[in-house]
C-alpha cells in the first residue's frame, strides 16, 4: 500500500478482554517495529521483526503482551487480559533497512491504534 | 542505556517568530539523530536527520545540528507558520541498536 496501515484506528474494550491490533506495512519493507505512547509522552519502543524474525522483544512489558509477523508482512500485537494501564497509543512503522543493520533510513509511521481500556 | 531529553511544551508563538526546540542526547558510540513531526490527526513524519558529529539535517526550513561536543541536535526555524503546529519528537538510533529511541516530545502553537 502507499503508507504504513494500523487497524483499528480506535478500539474500546473491557478489561479483561484480549485485543489484536494489526499493521499492514509499506508493500516490501523488511523491517516492522511496535511503539507504544502514552499521553504526553514520546512512543516507547515494544519490539521489532526483520522480516518474519522478531529481534528484539525487550520492550514488551509483560507476557500478556506478543506479536508476529508469520510471513514478513502484516504483524498483529496481541495484549491478553487487557488492564486499564493498557491503554495507550499503539504504533507501527517499517523500513525499508534492516533494523540493526549498516545504514540510517527512514521508518515510516501508520497513524496509530488508540486503545482504551475501561 | 541511551535516552533523549528535550525541552518542554507546550511552546506558542507568533507567526514569523523564530523556534528553537532544545534536544540532548545520551548515548554510547555515535547515534544517528532525528526529528520526526506529528501533525493534528496524522502519523508521526520524518522531519530531518543527521548521521553523524556536524551534520546538518534541514527540511521544510528547519534545521538542527548534530553537536557531538555538546550532545545536542536543537530544532531551530527563523519564520515559524501557524501550518507548523505540531508535536514534535527528537530521536535517536544508536549504533548496536535496531529502534528509535524518542524524547518526550514538544508541542509547538503557532498563532496568527
Amino acid at each position: 500500500g502507499a503508507g504504513v496501515s494500523q487497524s483499528p484506528r480506535y478500539k474500546v474494550t473491557k478489561r479483561g478482554q484480549d485485543v489484536a491490533l494489526r499493521c499492514d506495512p509499506i508493500s516490501g519493507h523488511v523491517s516492522l517495529y511496535w511503539y507504544r505512547q502514552a499521553l504526553g509522552q514520546g512512543p516507547e519502543f515494544l519490539t521489532y521483526f526483520n522480516y518474519e524474525a522478531q529481534q528484539d522483544k525487550s520492550g514488551l512489558p509483560n507476557d500478556r503482551f506478543s506479536a508476529e509477523r508469520p510471513e514478513g508482512s502484516i504483524s498483529t500485537l496481541t495484549i491478553q487480559r487487557t488492564e486499564q494501564r493498557d491503554s495507550a497509543m499503539y504504533r507501527c512503522a517499517s523500513s525499508s533497512r534492516l533494523a540493526g543493520g549498516e545504514g540510517v533510513t527512514e521508518a515510516f509511521f501508520g497513524q496509530g491504534t488508540r486503545l482504551t481500556v475501561v | 542505556g541511551d535516552s533523549v531529553t528535550q525541552m518542554e511544551g507546550p511552546v506558542t508563538l507568533s507567526e514569523e517568530a523564530c523556534l528553537t526546540i532544545n534536544c540532548t542526547y545520551t548515548a554510547t558510540g555515535y547515534p544517528s539523530l532525528f526529528w520526526y513531526v506529528q501533525y493534528p490527526g496524522e502519523g508521526l513524519q520524518l522531519l530531518l536527520k543527521a548521521t553523524k558529529a556536524d551534520d546538518k539535517g534541514s527540511n521544510k526550513g528547519f534545521e538542527a545540528t548534530y553537536r557531538k561536543e555538546t550532545t545536542s541536535f536543537h530544532l531551530e526555524k527563523g519564520s515559524v507558520q501557524v501550518s507548523d503546529s505540531a508535536v514534535y519528537f527528537c530521536a535517536l538510533l544508536g549504533g548496536s541498536q535496531g529502534n528509535l529511541i524518542f524524547g518526550k516530545g514538544t508541542k509547538l502553537s503557532v498563532k496568527p
